[in-house]
Formats: C-alpha cells, sequence, structure tokens
C-alpha cells in the first residue's frame, strides 16, 4: 500500500518568516502526491498536486512543494507566513482508488 | 462553498437511533468517498463508489451503511452506533484518477456525536 508520513504534529514559525512542513512518501511506482489544508470546523481544501513534470510545484496562497525523489519527500514550503496560514494541514498519496493522508501537522504563526 | 454540500452539519445522536448523513455534489464528479476524521488519528477511508459502484470498503463495521443512489448523492446510514463513533465525517468527491483534473473537494463534514 502507498503511504505519506508526516513527522512533526505541530511546526511554529514566527510571521514573515518561511515555513516548511514536511511530508515523506512510499509508493510503488510513480506517485500522485497532494496537500491540502483544514480550518477549524471545516473540510479540507486543496492546496496542490504532483502528478508529473517540474519537481517544484506551485499552490494556492502563495504555497509551493518540492518533489523530491531521491529523499521521497513532497515538503510544503511558503516564503513568508501569515498568521491566516494557521491551519492543520494534510499531505496525502493516491493509493489505489482513494487517497491516503498522512496524519496531519498544525502549523501556528506567531504575530 | 466548495460544491459539495453535506447536511446535517451537527448531529447528536443516541447509541440506539438510526439517521442518515447526507452528500450532494454538482461538479459532475464520478466518484464519491467517505472518510472519518478522530481527534487525533489520521484521516480514515470508509467507502467509495465510482461511477455509483462501491469500489472500496475499508473493513468499516455493519452499523455504518453507505448508499450512493446517483454520480451526485452519497448518503451514510448509521444505526445503533458507539460512542467512539463520534467524529467529523468528511464527504468529498473528484472525477477519476487518470484524469487531468484528478484531486478531492470536500464538503464542510457533519460533526457526529453519539450519547
Amino acid at each position: 500500500a502507498q503511504s505519506v508520513a508526516q513527522p512533526e504534529d505541530q511546526v511554529n514559525v514566527a510571521e514573515g518568516n518561511p515555513l516548511t512542513v514536511k511530508c515523506t512518501y512510499s509508493v510503488s511506482g510513480n506517485p500522485y502526491l497532494f496537500w491540502y489544508v483544514q480550518y477549524p470546523n471545516r473540510g479540507l481544501q486543496f492546496l496542490l498536486k504532483y502528478i508529473t513534470g517540474d519537481n517544484l510545484v506551485k499552490g494556492s496562497y502563495g504555497f509551493e512543494a518540492e518533489f523530491n525523489k531521491s529523499q521521497t519527500s513532497f515538503h510544503l514550503k511558503k516564503p513568508s507566513a501569515l498568521v491566516s496560514d494557521s491551519a492543520l494541514y494534510f499531505c496525502a498519496v493516491r493509493d489505489r482508488e482513494a487517497l491516503t493522508f498522512g496524519s496531519g501537522t498544525r502549523l501556528q504563526v506567531q504575530p | 462553498e466548495t460544491g459539495v454540500t453535506q447536511t446535517p452539519r451537527h448531529l447528536v445522536m443516541g447509541m440506539t437511533n438510526k439517521k442518515s448523513l447526507k452528500c450532494e455534489q454538482h461538479l459532475g464528479h464520478n466518484a464519491m468517498y467517505w472518510y472519518k476524521q478522530s481527534a487525533k488519528k489520521p484521516l480514515e477511508l470508509m467507502f467509495v463508489y465510482s461511477l455509483e459502484e462501491r469500489v472500496e470498503n475499508n473493513s468499516v463495521p455493519s452499523r455504518f451503511s453507505p448508499e450512493c443512489p446517483n454520480s451526485s448523492h452519497l448518503f451514510l446510514h448509521l444505526h445503533t452506533l458507539q460512542p467512539e463513533d463520534s467524529a467529523l465525517y468528511l464527504c468529498a468527491s473528484s472525477q477519476e484518477w487518470n484524469t487531468p483534473n484528478y484531486g478531492y473537494t470536500f464538503g464542510s463534514g457533519t460533526r457526529l456525536t453519539v450519547v
């Protein structure tokens, strides 16, 4: 089965600083990788995905992610964090007929 | 609104009750999903429907019964639930995985409390 791991339960960053939320994957074949964000009492919202092509993927709200095959990673990044970026972030991988999600990383951006 | 609507938003039910969760999408997607989100646990896939046929069931207890009458609607029928079934139940829809726009659109979820 395909899987993703998010090694950090929480990431704290000061507003204006760059942020990174980590994700590693384990797949057989070519991975379909995704990032989603969840605000309190809401469903998950799509940020970006990697299917094929450029290793640097740009997504919504200024986020981007870098696909690194040698390190089997797909870390989410943003050059300058905003307080409004504080939320729960999920990495996901396509596994047969559905997406398998990581355990989530809570991002806290301090003013 | 994302295009995927879940009702009700909140539900409190006793262990002997029968209730149903509803999910509706008008995005032209042909696959729909139920996920369970519990505190401090990863999202758990419950059911997958593709072209109105169930294609995956992740060993969910029989007290949860899905129904997909057409490609726009998905239900989750609940009966004799346990307190540990209290969670946020999320519905999602998507195109087929091998299409360029593959990816989920989620509803806002139903917060279920079993008392």
